[in-house]
């Protein structure tokens, strides 16, 4: 098992372009989380998904957006770049017995500036 | 306490030295406490989640106490060791927190040799 990837590693935007951050997951895992990690500042939650074809918004979702077509991937889409979206992000999944104990398996992160 | 707060923020101990540290969290609609070891350009990695008060959990030299009456854990580490370096985690969730997952700001560690 690979368990959970993303790519890029790390990426330099302008602002106003846009990318998307790929997150996959071998695990059969239903739940699907992006986090966003700014220095000094815990985890923050930008969205989530419970399966295929349901997401949600988390504590700061304004700038992105996600898809889950698929119970592996589940994308984040920065559509106009900003500064205060440099930070690093990291994609995180978790099986569907309950989500308050379910340990999460998290990526190994994407390092975003966007200058 | 309405955020999932950790003490200290960082912290310095010499290789044998045993050390703990604390997160304070919301004890009203506690549901579970888990706490993740994440290493300098690795991704976090769980340790252990907690659910009832009075828990405590063990693995190796690392072990957990959780009090949900007043809103916080322990995390222990005997004979701290080098690789023991990393920042720890604490997350809260509580009931009705639609599968969120609140992080602390983690404590940082470092032990030198």
């Amino acid at each position: 098992n690979a368990g959970v990837t993303q790519t890029p590693k790390f990426r330099i935007l302008k602002i106003g372009q846009s990318m998307t951050l790929q997150c996959t997951q071998d695990m059969n895992h239903n739940y699907m989380y992006w986090y966003r990690q700014d220095p000094g500042m815990g985890l923050k939650l930008i969205y989530y998904s419970v399966g295929a074809g349901i997401t949600d918004k988390g504590e700061v979702p304004n700038g992105y957006n996600v898809s889950r077509s698929t119970t592996e991937d589940f994308p984040l889409r920065l559509e106009l770049a900003a500064p205060s979206q440099t930070s690093v992000y990291f994609c995180a999944s978790s099986y569907l017995r309950d989500p308050g104990t379910d340990t999460q398996y998290f990526g190994p992160g994407t390092r975003l500036t966007v200058l | 306490i309405l955020n999932v707060e950790q003490s200290p923020q960082s912290l310095h101990v010499q290789e044998g030295d045993s050390t703990n540290f604390t997160c304070s969290f919301p004890s009203s609609n506690f549901y579970a406490l888990h706490w993740y070891r994440w290493e300098t350009a690795k991704s976090p990695e769980a340790l252990f989640v907690m659910t009832l008060n009075g828990d405590e959990k063990k693995k190796g030299r690392i072990s957990a106490t959780l009090n949900t009456k007043e809103g916080y854990s322990y995390l222990y580490i005997k004979g701290s060791q080098p690789e023991d370096s990393a920042t720890y985690l604490c997350a809260s969730f509580g009931r009705g927190s639609n599968y969120k997952l609140t992080f602390g700001k983690g404590t940082l560690l470092t032990v030198n040799p």
